[in-house]
């Protein structure tokens, strides 16, 4: 059974600090990562995408990729209230599985 | 451009009736995926198409769950007859290449 793995939370941060998110896989074959932000009854938004090992950025956020460890991590920086959202990490190679997401909260 | 439109938006059903859903992707995407996501889960993968041809529907529990796109464009994913299990937000996503995006969502309450 091909898993991705999120802690659920809450993980809570204080406003402008880093916020660390981190997801696991089982499929040593996935090739392809993506981590999605949902607002609270709305639907999944694509905000990184990362296929090769080591970091990929984006504004304030950073995603990482480590396949030989099987993990991907999402870095925010200088977290917003805003930010605060569940976060879906999703893995695979052409069917991607996705975790149950971490909830972030950002306190202002 | 414009994004995944999906209808309705909400709908509210008693078990044992049936319910269909409409999905019209991005304009050119050829892929088009329909996913169910209980509340606390992440969304599961019911159903793949590449343009009008089925590419994985190994999830979709087929004695009640069908799903169609003719033309390679809009699809339609129904149940019938629904259980009480199936209350769920049921998104559809379009993609070209590796990433999906995601529509609205239709909210299925089964009473």
């Amino acid at each position: 059974q091909k898993e991705v793995e999120q802690n659920s939370g809450p993980l809570s941060v204080p406003e402008g600090a880093i916020a660390s998110l981190n997801c696991t896989y089982s499929d040593r074959g996935s090739q392809s990562f993506f981590w999605y932000r949902q607002y609270s009854g709305k639907s999944p938004e694509l905000i990184m995408s990362i296929y090769s090992n080591g970091d990929k950025e984006d504004g304030r956020f950073t995603a990482q990729l480590n396949k030989a460890s099987q993990y991907v991590s999402l870095l925010i920086r200088d977290s917003q209230p805003s930010d605060s959202a569940t976060y879906l990490c999703a893995g695979g190679t052409y069917k991607y599985i996705f975790g149950t997401g971490t909830r972030l909260k950002v306190l202002a | 451009e414009a994004g995944v439109a999906q209808s309705p938006r909400y709908k509210i059903i008693e078990k044992r009736q049936s319910v269909a859903f409409w999905c019209n992707p991005i304009s050119g995407h050829a892929t088009l995926y329909w996913y169910q996501q209980i509340l606390g889960q992440g969304p599961k993968l019911l159903i793949q198409f590449q343009n009008n041809g089925v590419v994985d529907d190994s999830q979709l529990p087929k004695d009640r769950f069908s799903a169609e796109r003719l033309k390679g464009v809009d699809s339609t994913l129904k149940i019938q007859p629904a259980k009480l299990e199936d209350s769920a937000v049921y998104l559809c996503a379009s993609g070209e290449g590796e990433e999906q995006f995601f529509g609205p969502g239709t909210r299925l309450t089964v009473l």
